[in-house]
């Protein structure tokens, strides 16, 4: 059973940072794409970013309202990906959601999210 | 970018009826367009991808068409457990972009 575990979420100050994590289970996670979306509170679906696979270089894509301040890495000796965020605005509070993009690069399978809230 | 137009917003309709979701791209794409379902307090899910398959496991009430720069979905009859919002997405170039998303309520 393909398993998404995000983790890392909580409470930041405006300029802080924080490092999400995604533990992936039940596919062979080297294999695939993965993407990090966002959703605000009330609000509809922001995709945030991807990396691709190591025959890909492990090369990243970013949605222009968190270039230059998110970073998007994987670990696939440990089945992991993670979402590095510094420079935190209070418009970046939301439901993160992991995801893997499967064949077609549509995004088949999410974790359950989790909650990162930007507040002083 | 690719900027996704959903309509409507938000619709309400009666158990049985046919309900149909438009998505308006800002510009002319391949088939990259997928359709999700999200429920209040869930993860979304997949249920079209390259604008007309079906997603393994989803009821073939729901269908996807079109090309260019507008796309539907279809329920073809709904039902309660369809109450849910729907949103596009385009992939076919970076940054991939959600549509704003269309709440589907039940009479």
């Amino acid at each position: 059973e393909v398993q998404l575990v995000e983790s890392g979420g909580g409470l930041v100050q405006p300029g802080g940072s924080l490092r999400l994590s995604c533990a992936a289970s039940g596919f062979t996670f080297s294999d695939h794409y993965m993407d990090w979306v966002r959703q605000a509170p009330g609000k509809g679906l922001e995709w945030i970013g991807r990396i691709r696979k190591r025959v890909n270089s492990y090369t990243t894509e970013y949605a222009a309202s968190v270039k230059g301040r998110f970073t998007i890495s994987r670990d696939d000796s440990t089945n992991s990906l993670y979402l590095q965020m510094n420079s935190l605005k209070t418009e970046d509070t939301a439901v993160y959601y992991c995801a893997r993009s499967g064949s077609y690069e549509r995004c088949d399978y999410w974790g359950q999210g989790t909650l990162v809230t930007v507040s002083s | 970018d690719i900027q996704m137009t959903q309509s409507p917003s938000t619709l309400s309709a009666s158990v049985g009826d046919r309900v149909t979701i438009t998505c308006r791209a800002s510009q002319s794409f391949s088939s990259r367009l997928a359709w999700y379902q999200q429920k209040p307090g869930k993860a979304p899910k997949v249920l079209i991808y390259k604008a007309s398959s079906l997603e393994s496991g989803v009821p073939s009430r729901f269908s996807g068409s079109g090309s260019g720069t507008e796309f539907t979905l279809t329920i073809s009859s709904l039902q309660p457990d369809d109450v849910a919002t729907y949103y596009c997405q385009q992939y076919d170039s970076y940054p991939i972009t959600f549509g704003g998303g269309t709440k589907v309520e039940i009479k």
